[in-house]
């Protein structure tokens, strides 16, 4: 049950694009579309912001889409603001049968 | 309003017991699959055990298995986390959630559990 592994950090200007990777393996994300994303501020509780690889629940801003290609899913945003400044995580179900998360991206917008 | 407040955290020595509560309002839990997640002071989060609607499946992960039970009472719209041999290494937050369409959508505001002697 090992993590999947995310960037540490990753950054941009307010406008612009920032995509965070989340590498698993042929037991989970190569395997199943079953890959959600969270977002988590300090203090707070983390958000759903995607589930199965790439839908948006309501509330969610488009800018928010992600995308799955072999082992590795992703998390792109679009037109960064300030308020997307927060902790990302990945996770997704596994063969085991088990759920694991990312260690996490810190997007800091510039 | 829909949330979901965990309760029974708090300060526990090295070897001993706690069970965490997680209760939900303005719904009922009785038809989710529901998880507990961990995150541990300044670390990212970590799953730990979830269980089927009817309590008829459980699975957890290696860290806590044979440690932890997690338990549901649908009439008491309530769902458990017994966690026994605690170790400074259980020390975190403690999450509870609803899982819909694979993954975690409604999450409660955390409980803290700190062993230490």
């Amino acid at each position: 049950q090992s993590a999947l592994t995310q960037p540490p950090s990753v950054s941009g200007s307010p406008g612009q694009s920032v995509t965070i990777s989340c590498t698993g393996t042929s037991s989970d994300v190569g395997t199943y579309n079953r890959v959600s994303w969270y977002q988590q501020t300090p203090g707070t509780a983390p958000k759903l912001l995607i589930h199965g690889v790439s839908n948006r629940p309501s509330g969610v801003p488009d800018r928010f889409s992600g995308s799955k290609s072999g082992n590795t899913a992703s998390l792109t945003i679009s037109g960064l603001q300030a308020e997307d400044e927060a902790d990302y995580y990945c996770s997704s179900f596994t063969s085991s049968p088990t759920w694991v998360f990312g260690g996490g991206t810190k997007l800091t917008v510039l | 309003e829909v949330q979901l407040v965990e309760s029974g955290g708090g300060l526990v020595q090295p070897g001993g017991s706690l069970r965490l509560s997680c209760a939900a309002s303005g719904f009922s839990l009785s038809n989710y699959w529901m998880h507990w997640v961990r995150q541990a002071p300044g670390k990212g989060l970590v799953w730990v055990s979830r269980i089927s609607s009817d309590a008829s499946t459980t699975n957890y992960a290696d860290s806590v298995k044979g440690q932890f039970t997690i338990s549901r009472d649908n009439a008491k719209n309530t769902v458990f986390l017994q966690m026994n041999s605690l170790r400074a290494e259980d020390t975190a937050v403690y999450y509870c959630a609803t899982q819909s369409s694979y993954a975690m959508d409604i999450w409660g505001q955390g409980t803290t559990v700190t062993v230490s002697s």
